[in-house]
């Protein structure tokens, strides 16, 4: 079956500093890795999204993600933080198949100003 | 283009009762899944529909039912309501649901949001 680890539950940092969320799924075959953010008050939103190609793939808002497939991992950076970013932060994956997406638990960040 | 609409935005039950939440997708989306999301479990697939057919099921008991109309519109139903069944229940929409054109991507609606005491 497969699973979606995101290693961070509560991240705090300051405007400017670097991001970088972690996520690694559990999953043999084909996937399409998945990360969604959800603003205060808002629905998940799609951030960006893998399915093939170069595993450097971008986002809105400046983020970007690297899919390293032998780490089994699909990390969210930014370099520089906003405010406005604060929000939960999910990593999900699906197969290539059906619309069935696993979901991490999510990665609440806190952007103090 | 409208997005997810979902109804009810907020409702309590009482133990044993049943709901009904709706569902209407985007315009033109032909499937549509339902997760529930609560902080201990996070977001949890519940099924998904794609032209009046469920074609994926999460991990729920049989108390978690849907289905789909031909306009593309969903209903879930929850029976004999448990207080574990408190949760926020989001309704997504994909114009495609698998097979090598599926973008993958999930429109997602603000949720329905069930207390249960």
């Amino acid at each position: 079956a497969q699973s979606v680890s995101q290693h961070n539950h509560h991240v705090i940092l300051s405007e400017a500093a670097s991001l970088e969320l972690g996520c690694n799924y559990s999953y043999g075959g084909t996937v399409n890795l998945f990360w969604y953010v959800q603003y205060p008050g808002q629905h998940l939103q799609l951030l960006l999204k893998y399915f093939s190609g170069d595993p450097l793939v971008k986002g809105i808002k400046g983020f970007e993600a690297e899919f390293i497939k032998s780490k089994f991992s699909f990390n969210l950076r930014k370099p520089s933080v906003q405010w406005s970013d604060t929000a939960e932060y999910f990593c999900a994956v699906n197969g290539v198949y059906g619309n069935k997406l696993v979901f991490g638990a999510g990665t609440i960040l806190r952007v103090k100003s | 283009k409208a997005g997810v609409t979902q109804t009810p935005r907020y409702l309590i039950k009482t133990r044993g009762q049943q709901v009904t939440l709706s569902c209407s997708p985007i315009s033109g989306h032909r499937s549509v899944s339902w997760y529930q999301q609560t902080p201990g479990q996070g977001l949890q697939f519940l099924f998904e529909y794609f032209s009046e057919t469920q074609r994926n099921k999460g991990n729920f008991p049989g108390r978690f039912s849907g289905r789909q109309f031909s306009n593309s519109r969903s209903e879930m139903n929850v029976s004999t309501l448990e207080l574990g069944d408190s949760a926020l229940y989001l309704c997504a929409s994909s114009p495609t649901s698998g097979g090598a054109s599926n973008t993958g991507e999930l429109f997602f609606g603000e949720g329905s949001r069930l207390t249960v005491l």
